[in-house]
């Protein structure tokens, strides 16, 4: 079946230009996780919904980044005036929540972000 | 907030012989802990969970875990290494302050196997 679809899968972008990226989770899980793996570090939390509401946005590291649910499926992350910190993988995870106890996350192939 | 310790950012170890990536958490009640694999070339995938059912877990590929609350620890192992077992592995500890939804992953062990 499909699994979480993130695009693009590769972006290239110059210092000071804004930056969308997408992810498209299972179609009926209603948590849906942001991470940023840097190179040689290891998963960076970012910001998790449990359907359209972010319980916690405390990983977002500067007010340049913002993120958004909408329908209880899609989520864009939004990157604005990129600096070269912000080069990294950045990878969408989505599970069917928690209601009934652990639920594993079920991640994308990440888009690799490039500021130059 | 809830801390993942993963000892050691590389790991390599002889074809045959034992596997075992160290793990250790903070947290102030027993949380859920979890093992994720990023084999080369693909997404994270779970491996093994703990949720308090019992302290030793079985995953895929012949790996396990043991939650040990008095170490604070979850290393995971597994008896005889195979190549195919190269890969990037990931603790990750539930945080209660969220319902157990938000997980911290640690910085992770890149394992080598040796031929």
């Amino acid at each position: 079946g499909a699994g979480v679809s993130q695009s693009p899968s590769n972006k290239v972008t110059e210092k000071g230009k804004d930056v969308e990226l997408r992810c498209d989770p299972i179609s009926g899980h209603t948590a849906l996780y942001w991470y940023r793996q840097r190179l040689g570090q290891g998963l960076e939390f970012l910001i998790y919904f449990q359907g359209n509401s972010a319980p916690d946005k405390s990983g977002l590291p500067s007010d340049r980044f913002s993120a958004e649910r909408t329908g209880e499926s899609v989520s864009t992350l939004t990157i604005q005036r990129t600096q070269q910190e912000d080069s990294a993988v950045y990878l969408c995870a989505s599970s069917l929540g928690w209601s009934r106890g652990p639920s594993p996350l079920h991640f994308g192939n990440g888009t690799r972000l490039t500021v130059t | 907030a809830q801390s993942v310790t993963q000892l050691g950012s590389h790991v390599s170890v002889s074809e045959g012989a034992l596997v075992l990536l160290r793990c250790n958490y903070s947290s102030s009640v027993p949380p859920y802990l979890f093992w994720y694999v990023q084999y080369p070339n693909q997404g994270l995938q779970l491996l093994l969970k703990y949720t308090s059912a019992a302290t030793l877990v079985k995953g895929i590929n012949g790996f396990e875990a043991e939650f040990k609350k008095s170490e604070t620890s979850f290393h995971l192992t597994k008896p005889s290494a195979h190549m195919s077992d190269a890969a990037e592995y990931f603790c990750a500890v539930s945080d209660p302050d969220f319902g157990n939804e938000k997980l911290t992953f640690g910085t992770g062990t890149r394992l080598t196997i040796i031929p």
